[in-house]
């Protein structure tokens, strides 16, 4: 298989942990983006990386969150002190940049996180 | 700013009918358009896009045309099955930005 694939894809913990997620994009992709999807909504940009380097967050991206892509391959979200209202479904997606903007962003399956 | 408006659902429908998703777009310049498919418990598939003015998207039975002049991009299908029974996002992702702008979603179930 050489789609997106995400770990862990369910993830329960309670209320003041952390938690961490993995992505790992398709292999030749150098972009890789992290969204949340809360229940009825469409996904949200959370942020993104060009091989290592961390280009944009959202202002959605707390300073409780925090995202690595450290060899510009696999890329890992935590998320420290969690909150009830952290529960959602992460989603990774990857691409391979393009002139102009004109990408296709290939999503994973998503890891999906209830906070008790 | 940038923003994807799509009509609500449910949608529900009998097999064999008609089906249009509208979706509009606001944004400046010239956005590529996106609609992609969602599945319960899973991420999102790409179902079909298009890049400028006046393309049409297709796959799977489903079409969309990118115009410009409305700022849509409604999606269509002239006979669903069970099987089509998912939620719908159309996406927007913007020249000048580098992340994809998702609608609400619209859920369709489609009945036999």
């Amino acid at each position: 298989d050489t789609g997106v694939s995400q770990n862990p894809r369910h993830k329960i913990t309670k209320r003041g942990q952390n938690v961490t997620f993995r992505c790992d994009p398709i292999s030749e992709h150098n972009r890789l983006y992290w969204y949340r999807q809360t229940l009825g909504q469409g996904p949200e940009f959370l942020t993104y990386f060009q091989n290592e380097a961390q280009l944009e967050k959202s202002r959605l991206l707390s300073d409780r969150f925090s995202a690595e892509r450290p060899k510009g391959s696999f890329s890992t979200l935590e998320i420290q002190r969690t909150e009830q209202g952290d529960s959602a479904m992460y989603l990774c997606a990857s691409s391979l940049a393009a002139p102009t903007g004109r990408e296709t962003q290939y999503f994973g399956p998503g890891t999906r996180l209830l906070v008790l | 700013g940038d923003s994807v408006t799509q009509m609500e659902g449910p949608v529900t429908l009998s097999e064999e009918a008609f089906l249009t998703i509208n979706c509009t777009y606001t944004a400046t310049g010239y956005p590529s358009l996106f609609w992609y498919v969602q599945y319960p418990g899973e991420g999102l598939q790409l179902l079909l896009k298009a890049t400028k003015a006046d393309d049409k998207g297709s796959n799977k039975g489903f079409e969309a045309t990118y115009r410009k002049e409305t700022t849509s991009f409604h999606l269509e299908k002239g006979s669903v099955q069970v099987s089509d029974s998912a939620v719908y996002f159309c996406a927007c992702y913007m020249e000048y930005g580098n992340k994809l702008v998702f609608g609400a979603g619209t859920i369709l179930r489609v009945k036999s």
